[in-house]
């Protein structure tokens, strides 16, 4: 079975410009949820999404959005880009049953210069 | 939400058991603890999940002692492979809500 997939791999923005990341679920899970990675720190939740409904967000700006998709994909947008949005984003996804296991992407390096 | 506590960071050598203790003094009683291992530049990979005793599986083992304020991850005889960074969390994953957060993570360094 197909993982978690995420695209693209790497990006580079400036600043004030607008990205969208993409991912695309495990087969079956209808839970999609974003993370952020600042080098040498623990993921921090951005958003999770469930049946195409917003069901948590974490302590970030307007300028993060996110949808999901019929098909539960997924995808992240950030406007207005700053320095300090460089990171490695990550999805994760999970069957949305309590304790359910998350499986992570790859991940979206993505820096803004 | 559980805050937990982790050492930054261990060292260990090849062959060796490697143990981790996470606490997590106000783990409520929805809480699952669950353990992530992560190498740089990729995503967190799931290692196993408990919620009370022991759980073991093919990679490691789980031990949350009764009152359930901190648990403790054994990696069996380890190899250089396994140097990485260790996330100890505490919460749950449902369709209401996603409860969990990140430490900073515990990062292990297997030494030949």
């Amino acid at each position: 079975d197909a993982g978690v997939t995420q695209s693209p791999t790497h990006l580079i923005k400036t600043r004030g410009q607008h990205v969208t990341l993409r991912c695309s679920p495990i087969s079956g899970h209808k839970s999609v949820s974003w993370y952020q990675q600042v080098l040498g720190q623990g993921p921090q939740f951005i958003f999770q999404y469930y049946e195409k409904e917003e069901r948590g967000r974490g302590n970030f700006p307007d300028r993060f959005s996110a949808r999901q998709f019929p098909n539960y994909s997924s995808e992240l947008n950030v406007n207005a880009l700053l320095l300090g949005d460089s990171a490695l984003y990550l999805c994760a996804s999970s069957s949305g049953q309590p304790a359910g296991e998350q499986y992570f992407g790859p991940g979206t390096r993505l820096t803004v210069t | 939400l559980a805050k937990t506590t982790q050492p930054i960071s261990m060292d260990s050598y090849e062959g060796q058991e490697v143990n981790i203790t996470c606490s997590h003094n106000n783990i409520a009683t929805n809480d699952y603890i669950t353990w992530y291992q992560q190498f740089p530049s990729q995503g967190p990979r799931f290692i196993i999940q408990g919620y009370k005793t022991k759980v073991t599986n093919e990679v490691a083992s789980l031990f949350i002692p009764a009152d359930r304020k901190s648990s403790t991850l054994s990696l069996p005889r380890v190899s250089l492979s396994d140097t990485a960074v260790y996330y100890c969390l505490v919460g749950y994953i449902k369709a209401a809500g996603n409860k969990l957060t990140f430490g900073g993570g515990t990062r292990v360094l297997v030494k030949p």
